[in-house]
């Protein structure tokens, strides 16, 4: 079965700008999670979309928002764009519980 | 406040030996534990889980023990294969807030042959 899809896998942006990933979760699965991944910071949790209704936030600004779609396809937002924004954004969707979680390939974002 | 440390940034192990990856939690709250792989370009990969009513759980190569009162947990892979080598990953969460997973830094790990 296709798994996770982010897509675009590389993005170059400037500060100030803003920006719009895209998630496609594995068929059947209702819950998308997102997460960033820093050099400095690890894995951390931004938030997680069931059924078009987010059910979880981790502690990031109001800069960073998301949302999903009736088909289970989640977005995720962030607007003025700072350079510590660079990251690799993973997406994760489940059926349920943590074990189903599969991650897709993530989107490289770098901010200049 | 990182809740869930992972202590060691690298370990090198010998083909065939064991290799253990240890992580340390503070919130007594997480009741369910998870190891992930990740190579580089890919996202992570579930290896294994632990919920926080066992102390030991195995799948093939790898075996994860929990100590719930020193709070720590770690992951045993023998034998070890040079494919094994990655960054480690060691999660936690509080089932009843859904799927909110909180990560220790990652640990390289590196099978020499």
């Amino acid at each position: 079965k296709a798994g996770v899809t982010q897509t675009p896998r590389y993005l170059i942006k400037t500060r100030g700008q803003q920006v719009t990933l895209s998630c496609s979760p594995i068929s059947g699965h209702r819950s998308v999670s997102w997460y960033q991944q820093t050099p400095g910071q690890g894995l951390q949790f931004l938030f997680e979309y069931f059924s078009e209704t987010q059910r979880n936030k981790g502690n990031f600004p109001g800069r960073f928002s998301g949302r999903q779609f009736s088909n289970s396809r989640s977005e995720m937002n962030v607007s003025t764009l700072e350079l510590g924004d660079s990251a690799l954004y993973l997406c994760a969707s489940s059926l349920a519980g943590h074990d189903g979680y599969t991650f897709g390939s993530g989107t490289r974002l770098t901010v200049v | 406040d990182q809740q869930v440390k992972q202590n060691s940034p690298s370990l090198s192990v010998q083909e065939g030996r064991i290799s253990i990856l240890n992580c340390d939690y503070t919130n007594s709250m997480f009741d369910y534990f998870l190891w992930y792989k990740k190579y580089p370009a890919e996202g992570p990969t579930f290896l294994i889980s632990i919920s926080s009513i066992k102390d030991k759980n195995e799948d093939g190569r790898f075996t994860v023990f929990l100590n719930k009162s020193a709070k720590h947990l770690s992951l045993h892979i023998v034998p070890s294969q040079p494919g094994d080598s990655a960054v480690y990953f060691c999660a936690a969460s509080v089932m009843e807030y859904g799927n909110k997973l909180v990560f220790g830094a990652g640990t390289i790990l590196r099978v020499k042959s």
